[in-house]
């Protein structure tokens, strides 16, 4: 089944305490993303990757790393988690541009995060 | 600078009703418009795409239409349902970009009995 798999799905940790947000997805698709839901704000992009090695912030990056070692994954990097980091994240990904499906974007069932 | 606006931001109708939601858009220049449906704590799955050449497309109980001269979208929901309880995310692409997608903050629908 083509999907995007997040993990952990749920998360509670403690201020400072580095931590990881898998993301891998079986599509073979070239572009991948990070975001981040919070209530009223909708959301919001932190990181995408254009392909392998290839990666570029969003529009809320502070405090977040990622990295493109292999196309099938994206990982979340948080080094020094916050309270206000405290969030539910997303991970998706599409086909890159001019490929069949180019315009769609299938997301993971998303990772919650608490932050003590 | 490219954005994305949906109204209302949250909805109450009742079961069998119809609603329209709407999607206000800056992005240029405009590759297309998508509209995804986002259950409570789950990841938005797409419901249509509307391309530049587009006015009308639906998908069962769910009509998008666009006009690109004004910028907007609408979805309209026929003979709603409670299942339909659920928020609506307006997204757009850009063309020729490499950040590809920018999103509304979407419009909470709750149905009731």
């Amino acid at each position: 089944e083509a999907q995007v798999t997040q993990n952990p799905r749920y998360l509670i940790t403690v201020t400072g305490k580095k931590l990881t947000v898998t993301c891998s997805q079986n599509m073979n698709h070239e572009y991948m993303s990070w975001y981040r839901q919070d209530p009223g704000l909708g959301l919001r992009q932190i990181y995408y990757s254009m392909n392998v090695e290839v990666t570029d912030k969003g529009d809320v990056p502070e405090g977040y790393k990622v990295s493109r070692k292999e196309k099938r994954n994206f990982p979340l990097i948080l080094e020094s988690p916050s309270p206000n980091q405290t969030s539910l994240y997303f991970c998706a990904s599409s086909p890159g541009q001019g490929a069949l499906g180019a315009n769609v974007l299938t997301f993971g069932a998303g990772s919650r995060l608490t932050v003590l | 600078k490219n954005q994305v606006e949906q109204s209302p931001q949250s909805l109450i109708i009742l079961e069998g009703k119809n609603c329209t939601l709407q999607c206000n858009y800056t992005v240029s220049p405009f590759s297309n418009l998508r509209w995804y449906k986002q259950d409570t704590g789950r990841g938005p799955v797409s419901l249509t795409i509307m391309t530049f050449s587009e006015n009308t497309k639906s998908n069962g109980r769910y009509t998008a239409t666009l006009d690109a001269d004004t910028k907007q979208s609408s979805l309209h929901i026929t003979a709603s349902q409670l299942s339909d309880s659920a928020s609506y995310i307006c997204v757009v692409r850009e063309r020729n970009t490499g950040n590809q997608f920018y999103f509304g903050t979407g419009t909470s629908l709750t149905v009731i009995p």
